[in-house]
């Protein structure tokens, strides 16, 4: 089935210690974005890519970074996490189409001890 | 700020029954909603959507009504079945951006479902 695929599933890293989310997708979409969603709160963008293109969002801090080095691909880097990025980070894709949907991957819940 | 409210965190409906979901927005500039549904351990998976030049869209029991003026929004399940169990976020965002823009959600609202 095609689909949206995020790994780990459960990250747990210290603070200050630099720690990689990934999400594939076998869907062959042009964007790829990624949300964060803190406890209880509604699920926040970060960034997407639109093919090579990133967009970041303008209250992104800058602690945060993504990389996306094909289509089917894209990372999330968290440089030095603090105790307030614990959070599910949920990625997601469309076609990039007007109207379209976006699908979303089961997300990876981040621990920062 | 927040631009997508909504406002009850929780909802308990008998089975059968009607569930009306509600959620207003406060950025007119949005001219697309939508209605997810998350079960634990999973992602957010679409269910139903709406232009802003419509009032109202149907897909089989689940019905969206929207009333641009009143920057609300609402979603009904009638009836209601112990699958529509479930968190379901409203979210919004802009046709005219092209189509890529991400999408700005609400908080969500936990739906349970009593036999």
């Amino acid at each position: 089935d095609a689909m949206v695929i995020q790994n780990p599933r459960y990250q747990v890293t210290q603070f200050g210690k630099p720690v990689t989310l990934s999400c594939s997708q076998t869907l062959n979409h042009n964007v790829m974005y990624w949300y964060q969603q803190k406890s209880s709160q509604a699920p926040k963008l970060l960034f997407h890519y639109y093919d090579k293109d990133f967009n970041n969002e303008a209250d992104t801090p800058d602690n945060f970074q993504s990389r996306r080095p094909n289509t089917s691909f894209c990372f999330l880097d968290i440089r030095s996490p603090g105790l307030g990025d614990a959070a599910m980070y949920l990625c997601a894709t469309s076609r990039g189409l007007p109207s379209d949907t976006q699908y979303f991957g089961p997300g990876t819940r981040l621990t920062v001890l | 700020d927040q631009q997508v409210k909504q406002n009850s965190p929780s909802l308990s409906v008998q089975e059968g029954r009607i569930s009306i979901l509600n959620c207003d927005y406060t950025n007119s500039m949005f001219d697309y909603f939508l209605w997810y549904k998350k079960y634990p351990a999973e992602g957010p998976t679409f269910l139903i959507s709406i232009s802003s030049i419509k009032d109202k869209n149907e897909d089989g029991r689940f019905t969206v009504f929207l009333n641009k003026s009143a920057k609300h929004l609402s979603l009904h399940i009638v009836p209601s079945q112990p699958g529509d169990s479930a968190v379901y976020f409203c979210a919004a965002t802009y046709l005219s951006g092209g189509g890529a823009d991400g999408l700005t959600f609400g908080k969500g609202t936990h739906l349970i479902i009593q036999p």
